[in-house]
């Protein structure tokens, strides 16, 4: 167990829908970022955020935004789904420091017909 | 342009014998290296990492080298365990002057383990 909790665990939707992705980072860990596996992409960096802010952004589509809140956990919110949104979304936080470690949670599968 | 790349598809070894997962990189920023194990339908577990000014770090039965001259990585497994079955994944981050620490990952290795 990582430490890193991410809900739900399974989440199956319509295209045109919207949907929140929601991550709880390790006890004392300041950032968190978000990555999506596809069958054929791999994992891929989306975004991350440190201490509420946003601190990068990788492959994000502007469907796609997020946002990190007071008490550090985050929020991922896909709009607009498209069958090509299905794949596994992937939260991990670390400390923020010097090269850290980041610590995944179990990730959310979500499936758009 | 895959920066990390994991020839590899899929290995596979016997029990108690050595498993060596290999890693190559483009990018010259990156300056630190994980491995990651992973299991279906779970988040990928940290492994191991090294950062840059090391070319060894050994966990118990996982060792990785990195070769920053030819930027290539391998995490060795000795001995192997049926357990040890899952996809690997090499990552890789840039932590210099303002980095984002994202991490580039590979696109794994399946390792399995015959008994």
């Amino acid at each position: 167990d990582s430490g890193v909790t991410q809900t739900p665990k399974h989440l199956i939707t319509a295209t045109g829908q919207r949907v929140t992705l929601r991550c709880s980072p390790r006890s004392g860990d300041l950032s968190v970022y978000w990555y999506q596996q596809s069958l054929d992409q791999g994992l891929q960096f989306l975004i991350q955020y440190y201490n509420g802010e946003e601190r990068a952004k990788g492959n994000i589509l502007e469907r796609f935004s997020a946002q990190q809140f007071p008490d550090l956990h985050s929020e991922l919110n896909l709009s607009s789904l498209e069958l090509g949104d299905s794949a596994l979304y992937f939260c991990a936080s670390s400390v923020a420091g010097v090269q850290e470690t980041q610590y995944f949670g179990p990730g959310t599968r979500l499936l758009v017909l | 342009d895959q920066q990390v790349k994991q020839n590899s598809p899929s290995l596979s070894v016997q029990e108690g014998r050595i498993s060596i997962l290999n890693c190559d990189y483009t990018n010259s920023m990156f300056d630190y290296f994980l491995w990651y194990k992973k299991y279906p339908a779970e988040g990928p577990t940290f492994l191991i990492s090294i950062s840059s000014i090391k070319d060894k770090n050994e966990d118990g039965r996982f060792t990785v080298f990195l070769n920053k001259s030819a930027k290539h990585l391998s995490l060795h497994i000795v001995p192997s365990q049926p357990g040890d079955s899952a996809v690997y994944f090499c990552a890789a981050s840039a932590t210099g002057g303002g980095s984002n620490y994202k991490l580039t990952f590979g696109k794994g290795t399946l390792l399995t383990v015959n008994p």
